[in-house]
């Protein structure tokens, strides 16, 4: 079963706009990482987070987790056509050292 | 440097054949993955080593599946007597050492898409 869920599972947006997208997992995590991929191809790391951490920015990117609530957002301000591609996060829990993937978020920017 | 690098990048095969597919981590890379995705699905997990340590295969569906690693870098995934259900694109990563609680990114290669016909 999938630790890790994105939602929305689609969103379409116009070059400009911000783009917000969120997981949410089930069991406690020491971190959390969201990647990209484009073209069903391989994944790119966009960053990590820590579960003592509460917010990372990185460019564009701005990335916050909530404990409490088991969820994690991502948003990319200021989107860009070649933003355009699938989101996942990934989790990992204690004792595990395979990240657990999500079934992504397929995010089209219209130029 | 080079990044993970797999071949073939496309793969058709008939049902019953056997395929091997290859996974070339980044040097000095002691984690290597193995991740299958079928379209518009998330990564399903399939293998994993860590240096010298005995792989946890725990993600393999059946036993028409395995992968072995030599010398610590260039893995090959085996899948045999292949299923149509076996068509995905097969994505391996490597990572530093991945500690209990250290985690390191992960880099992927291009994957290589598995058709079975």
């Amino acid at each position: 079963s999938q630790q890790g869920e994105e939602d929305p599972q689609a969103l379409s947006i116009q070059e400009g706009e911000n783009a917000t997208m969120n997981c949410s997992y089930k069991t406690s995590i020491n971190n959390l990482q969201w990647y990209r991929q484009n073209s069903g191809r391989g994944l790119v790391h966009l960053i990590l987070i820590r579960s003592n951490e509460r917010e990372k920015h990185s460019g564009r990117l701005r990335v916050t987790l909530d404990t409490s609530k088991k969820s994690s957002s991502l948003l990319i301000t200021a989107s860009r056509a070649a933003d355009t591609a699938s989101y996942f996060c990934a989790t990992r829990t204690g004792g595990s050292y395979i990240p657990t993937f999500g079934r992504g978020t397929s995010l089209i920017v219209h130029p | 440097g080079a990044g993970v690098s797999q071949s073939p990048s496309n793969k058709v095969t008939e049902k019953g054949k056997d395929v091997e597919l290859r996974c070339d981590p980044i040097s000095g890379h002691t984690a290597l993955y193995w991740y299958r995705q079928s379209l518009g699905q998330g990564l399903e997990f399939l293998i994993y080593f860590q240096g010298n340590s005995a792989p946890d295969k725990s993600g393999l569906p059946s036993d028409r599946f395995s992968a072995e690693r030599t010398g610590g870098s260039v893995s090959t995934l085996t899948i045999q007597r292949t299923q149509q259900e076996d068509s995905a694109v097969y994505l391996c990563a490597s990572s530093l050492i991945a500690g209990e609680w250290v985690t390191y990114e992960q880099y992927f290669g291009p994957g290589t898409r598995l058709t079975v016909t």
